[in-house]
């Protein structure tokens, strides 16, 4: 079974810029999250989809940062115009289990897209 | 305390010694704790999910132990190995965030030297 995977891996972009990070979250998980590490610090939520929803965007920073999970598969975040605290490692994660079965289920996380705005 | 807290920031092991380090969080609230095992460029890799007052998880030379009355669980390295080398993470889920919001610490940095 493949796991979560994130494209790009990397990407430099400078100030102003737009760009857009792709999540494929394991297959026939339903609960796909966005994380965020930014300098050093300790990863932080961004937002939850189930399926094609957003459940929780609580975590989401500023209106430059839009989420889409069309079809409920993958899922892209794009940062427009990006900035330079919008530096850091994005993280995905999927998990399976309903919320309303078990909320103790894992969170598979991906290797992370590393963002460098310039 | 309100946030997740993880120390020792870093240690160095030597191969073969056991070690453990700690994390904290809210007692109030509690929904679950994970722990992951991380190395930078590869993607968090999943160990625990603790539940339970009490728990005790093994996976290997890995082990952790769960107290949610006082808001913390040990994480428990035998023989640690080179391999071992890693920054452990623990995230904790609230009662109120049972959709799947973690919050984590920053990170315990082992390492560990031949």
């Amino acid at each position: 079974e493949a796991g979560v995977t994130q494209f790009p891996s990397h990407s430099v972009i400078e100030k102003g810029q737009t760009v857009t990070l792709r999540c494929d979250p394991i297959s026939g998980h339903d609960n796909l999250y966005w994380y965020r590490r930014v300098m050093g610090k300790e990863i932080k939520f961004l937002l939850h989809f189930v399926k094609e929803s957003k459940q929780d965007e609580s975590g989401m920073p500023n209106n430059r940062f839009l989420a889409e999970r069309t079809g409920g598969t993958y899922s892209t975040l794009k940062v427009q115009p990006a900035e330079l605290e919008d530096s850091g490692v994005y993280f995905c994660a999927s998990s399976r289990i309903p919320h309303e079965v078990a909320g103790t289920d894992t969170q598979y996380f991906g290797p992370g897209t590393r963002l460098t705005v310039l | 305390i309100l946030n997740v807290e993880q120390s020792p920031q870093s240690l160095h092991v030597q191969e073969g010694d056991s070690t453990n380090f700690t994390c904290s969080f809210p007692s109030s609230n509690f929904y679950a704790l994970h722990w992951y095992r991380w190395e930078t460029a590869k993607s968090p890799e999943a160990l625990f999910v603790m539940t339970l007052n009490g728990d005790e998880k093994k996976k290997g030379r890995i082990s952790a132990t769960l107290n949610t009355k006082e808001g913390y669980s040990y994480l428990y390295i035998k023989g640690s190995q080179p391999e071992d080398s890693a920054t452990y993470l623990c995230a904790f889920r609230r009662r109120a965030d049972s959709w799947g919001k973690l919050q984590f610490g920053a990170g315990t940095q082992v390492v560990v030297t031949p």
